[in-house]
C-alpha cells in the first residue's frame, strides 16, 4: 500500500508568519500535485510539479519536489488569514494506469 | 454549471439502507474519479473510469459499493446495506483523461448514516 504522509497535520499561525508543510513517501511519483480545499468545497489544484529537484513559486507559495521524487514540501511566506484551509498532496503513480495517491492532509489555520 | 456537480449534497439515511450518490463531470472530461474523505482528513481512492475502458475498482472497500459511468459521463456511486462507517464525504472529480492532468473535484456529498 502506497501511503503519503503529510506533516503536520494541524498548524495554527499568526498572519505573517512562515510555515512549510511536508509529504513524504517511500514510493516514487511519476508527479506530485498540491491541492487546497476549503470547508464545504472539493479540492482545488495548486501547482503540479514533475521533475525530481523541481521548485514552483506561486505567488507567496513555494512548491518542492525532491531528488528521488519521493517527497515534496511547501513553504509559505507572510501567510495570510486567506491561506487558511486544508492542504493536500496528491502523487501520481502510472504503473499501466494513472492512479492519484493522496496525502493525509494539513489543516492550516492563519489568525489575523 | 461548468464544474463538476454532485447530489444530493447532504443525505441522511438509516443504517441498512441503500443510498445513490451522483456525480455529473465537466463535459468532455474522460476520466471520472471516486473518493471518500473522513473527518476532513485524506482522500481515499475508491474508482476510476476512463472512457471505455474498465474501471480500475481496486479503492472500493467492500463488495457492498458499486459504480456505474452511464455513456461516458454522468457516474452513479450506489451502496448497499449502509453501515455507520460509510459516514464520510464522498468526492468526486473528472479530468481531461487520466495522463496526470488536474482534477476537478464537486463540492462532495456528505453522508450520515444513523
Amino acid at each position: 500500500t502506497q501511503l503519503l504522509e503529510q506533516s503536520p497535520q494541524f498548524l495554527s499561525i499568526q498572519e505573517g508568519e512562515n510555515l512549510t508543510v511536508y509529504c513524504n513517501s517511500s514510493s516514487v511519483f511519476s508527479s506530485l500535485q498540491w491541492y487546497r480545499q476549503e470547508p464545504g468545497e472539493g479540492p482545488v489544484l495548486l501547482v503540479t510539479v514533475v521533475t525530481g529537484g523541481e521548485v514552483k513559486k506561486l505567488k507567496r507559495l513555494t512548491f518542492q519536489f525532491g531528488d528521488a521524487r519521493k517527497d515534496s514540501s511547501l513553504h509559505i511566506t507572510a501567510a495570510q488569514p486567506g491561506d487558511t484551509g486544508l492542504y493536500l498532496c496528491a502523487g501520481i503513480v502510472t504503473s499501466g494506469t494513472y492512479k492519484y495517491i493522496f496525502g493525509t492532509g494539513t489543516r492550516l489555520k492563519v489568525l489575523a | 454549471g461548468a464544474g463538476v456537480s454532485q447530489s444530493p449534497s447532504n443525505k441522511v439515511t438509516e443504517k441498512g439502507k441503500d443510498v445513490e450518490l451522483r456525480c455529473d463531470p465537466i463535459s468532455g472530461h474522460t476520466a471520472l474519479y471516486w473518493y471518500r474523505q473522513s473527518l476532513g482528513q485524506g482522500l481515499e481512492f475508491l474508482i476510476y473510469f476512463q472512457g471505455n475502458s474498465a474501471p480500475d475498482k481496486s479503492g472500493l472497500p467492500s463488495d457492498r459499493f458499486s459504480a456505474e459511468r452511464t455513456g461516458g459521463s454522468v457516474s452513479t456511486l450506489t451502496i448497499q446495506r449502509t453501515q455507520q462507517e460509510d459516514s464520510a464525504v464522498y468526492l468526486c472529480a473528472s479530468s481531461l483523461d487520466v495522463s496526470g492532468h488536474e482534477q476537478f473535484f464537486g463540492p462532495g456529498t456528505r453522508l450520515t448514516v444513523l
